[in-house]
């Protein structure tokens, strides 16, 4: 079975700079998609960001992209210029038939 | 709006009491899911269906049932709550794939037994 794994529980930034969140994962497949959630007080799971696997080019929304490393096996995303509003509960996914979730991530933005 | 509809979003219950969490999606997606957050664990699969009377075991399916009469509705029942099942539930449609492919999830609901 997948597991994804990330291994910081929490981390902190100073608004404007940029943060890392790491994020592996364990599959034997080829083909699969990989996903960032965001999960603010609210409790609302929120598409940050998706790669498709067979796809080399790294996935990038606004001040959001990710570092695909398939063989490595491992999906980090890089939040640049942080913003107050960014300060959530974030989870890495793995999706083949469906969707496996790490323990998620607790990113706070200080002003 | 597409969206996933999930009530209700709170819930207190006490040992025992059969309830339902109900999941209505308008998206026309084959795939629903339910799952449970708790601290320290992520989201965990609770049960599956990949389209109508067609619903599988996730990770945690102990004291869980599912139904799948009609493709846009997935609800959640616990048939004798206990308070391990204390968690917050949340349902998810998608696709079965393509370019867009991802889940949509509902609001969540946050379930106390007591």
């Amino acid at each position: 079975a997948q597991t994804v794994t990330q291994s910081q529980p929490e981390m902190s930034v100073q608004e404007a700079e940029t943060v890392t969140l790491s994020c592996t994962y364990d599959t034997s497949e080829n083909n699969y998609y990989l996903f960032w959630y965001k999960q603010p007080p609210s409790r609302q799971m929120i598409l940050v960001i998706r790669q498709e696997a067979y796809k080399q080019q790294n996935a990038t929304e606004n001040r959001f992209s990710v570092n695909f490393q398939k063989a490595a096996k491992s999906f980090s995303l890089k939040i640049s210029d942080s913003q107050l509003g960014d300060t959530a509960m974030y989870f890495c996914a793995f999706a083949l038939h469906d969707m496996r979730f790490g323990a998620g991530t607790r990113l706070t933005v200080k002003p | 709006e597409a969206q996933v509809t999930q009530n209700p979003r709170y819930l207190i219950t006490v040992t025992g009491k059969k309830l339902t969490v109900t999941c209505s999606q308008n998206m026309n997606h084959e795939y629903m899911s339910w799952y449970r957050q708790d601290p320290g664990l992520g989201l965990r699969q609770i049960y599956y269906s990949m389209n109508v009377e067609v619903t599988d075991k996730g990770d945690v399916p102990e004291g869980y049932k599912v139904s799948r009469k009609e493709k846009r509705n997935f609800p959640l029942i616990l048939e004798s709550p206990s308070p391990n099942q204390t968690s917050l539930y949340f349902c998810a449609s998608s696709t079965t794939g393509g370019t867009n492919y991802g889940y949509t999830f509902g609001s969540g609901t946050r379930l106390t037994v007591v």
